[in-house]
């Protein structure tokens, strides 16, 4: 069971450049979310999604799409990527989109823009 | 809007006991959860508490006082592997999952 998938592992980017970060989940999971971690600043939600078809924003959802075509995936866009945008980012997925159920995430991307 | 306090950094030896806190503000409220991560890892899901009081869970527990808006995760017989980061969360208008900021706990020996 491979859990939650995140490809590439490390990226770098050129301002202005644009890219697609892979999230893929083998668990059957109808919840699935993108987060960002900085340092001292936690992980902050993106974009979510509680089914195929269905996204939505979260807290800092500015520079980035999602599209939700099968359970499976949930792909993260930046379309013209900026400095501001050097982070880690998580995809993470849950059974039910609840508080008890817990999230599992990937190992992460690790992206920096000069 | 939704914001989860917690200390920055907490320093303990080992084997003894640690509590961190966590108090929020929530639109509504769905249940506090706590995670763990290691330096270069992904967070991985420790417990969560729906209802008020204690849920222990091996050397781990965790208290949620919803009247206080507050809840903490205590540590017990602190390990060296135990040094990570502890992030509590919480549902935001049900299916929005906010973070805390982290605290950093450094176990020595």
């Amino acid at each position: 069971n491979a859990g939650v998938t995140q490809t590439p592992k490390f990226q770098v980017l050129k301002t202005g450049q644009s890219m697609t970060l892979q999230c893929a989940q083998d668990m059957n999971h109808e919840y699935m979310s993108w987060y960002r971690q900085d340092p001292g600043m936690g992980l902050r939600l993106i974009h979510y999604s509680v089914g195929a078809g269905i996204t939505d924003q979260g807290e800092v959802p500015n520079g980035y799409n999602v599209s939700r075509s099968t359970t499976e995936d949930f792909p993260l866009r930046l379309l013209s990527a900026a400095p501001s945008q050097t982070s880690v980012y998580f995809c993470a997925s849950s059974y039910l989109p609840r508080a008890g159920s817990p999230l599992h995430f990937g190992n992460g991307t690790r992206l920096t823009v000069t | 809007g939704q914001s989860l306090e917690q200390p920055s950094e907490v320093t303990a030896v080992e084997g003894a006991i640690v509590q961190i806190n966590c108090t929020y503000q929530t639109s509504g409220f769905y249940g506090l959860s706590w995670y763990q991560q290691h330096d270069g890892g992904a967070p991985t899901f420790l417990s969560y508490n729906g209802l008020d009081g204690l849920e222990e869970t091996g050397r781990f527990s965790s208290f949620l006082s919803r009247s206080d808006s507050y809840g903490y995760l205590l540590l017990q017989e602190l390990q060296m592997k135990d040094s990570a980061s502890y992030f509590c969360a919480a549902p935001h208008n049900f299916n929005k999952f906010y973070f805390g900021s982290g605290t950093k706990l450094n176990v020595k020996p």
